[in-house]
């Protein structure tokens, strides 16, 4: 079935250091993934994307990684700052003759000064 | 440059009250959606819109009913709420959804409780 999910829920890093976010996917042709922050309260905020047609995207402290043949994506934030505490949440759009978009239930980064 | 705004914020109904919830997005995106977010799951698609005057399903339209007259604006309806209703409810916005690479930018979410 058509799935994207996480490996771990939560996750605690100290400040400084890196930290890697994973979520696992299903649908072999999705062709577009999208990473999204939500601090407590907000909404999601779009963080970084990646084409299926890449393995790595990088941008401001964010790199994304694309393993399409295991079905998985990690999210890597360098030098990880109290600021990036949040849930992040990994969605995959695919076209099912409309283009579908499937959320990923969250990971809950906490960031320990 | 507001984005996506919600109103109202936080909302407690009793079982069976109505209700609408108000999206406005000043972006001129032509796509716009509504979702829940309930603790553990993803957020999930209630109803969408491709455009002015045109409403679709999404993965959980039951007991919700959405109106686009305006652009700019997307109201998600509750006639007779239910305690499984009881959720936050995102309103996001894209630029064009038919494309499947336009980010979508969320509103900050408004917390529903049905007692």
């Amino acid at each position: 079935g058509e799935s994207v999910g996480l490996h771990l829920p939560t996750l605690s890093v100290q400040e400084g250091d890196n930290s890697i976010i994973n979520c696992a996917y299903s649908n072999s042709a999705s062709d577009y993934f999208i990473w999204y922050k939500q601090e407590s309260g907000k909404g999601p905020q779009f963080i970084i994307d990646i084409r299926s047609n890449m393995d790595k995207r990088q941008g401001q402290r964010v790199t994304v990684l694309l393993n399409k043949t295991v079905k998985h994506l990690s999210l890597q934030i360098a030098a990880t700052q109290p600021g990036d505490s949040a849930v992040y949440f990994c969605a995959e759009i695919f076209n099912t003759g409309g283009f579908k978009t499937i959320f990923g239930a969250g990971t809950r980064l906490f960031v320990k000064a | 440059n507001a984005g996506v705004t919600q109103t109202p914020k936080f909302r407690v109904l009793k079982t069976g009250q109505s209700m609408t919830l108000l999206c406005a997005q000043d972006m001129n995106h032509e796509y716009m959606y509504w979702y829940r977010q309930d603790p553990g799951m993803g957020l999930r698609l209630i109803h969408y819109s491709v455009g002015e005057g045109t409403t679709a399903k999404g993965e959980v339209p039951d007991g919700y009913n959405v109106s686009r007259l305006k652009k700019q604006n997307f109201l998600l309806g509750l006639e007779s709420a239910a305690p499984s209703q009881t959720s936050v409810y995102f309103c996001a916005s894209s630029y064009s959804g038919g494309r499947g690479t336009d980010t979508q930018y969320f509103g900050p979410g408004t917390r529903l409780t049905v007692l």
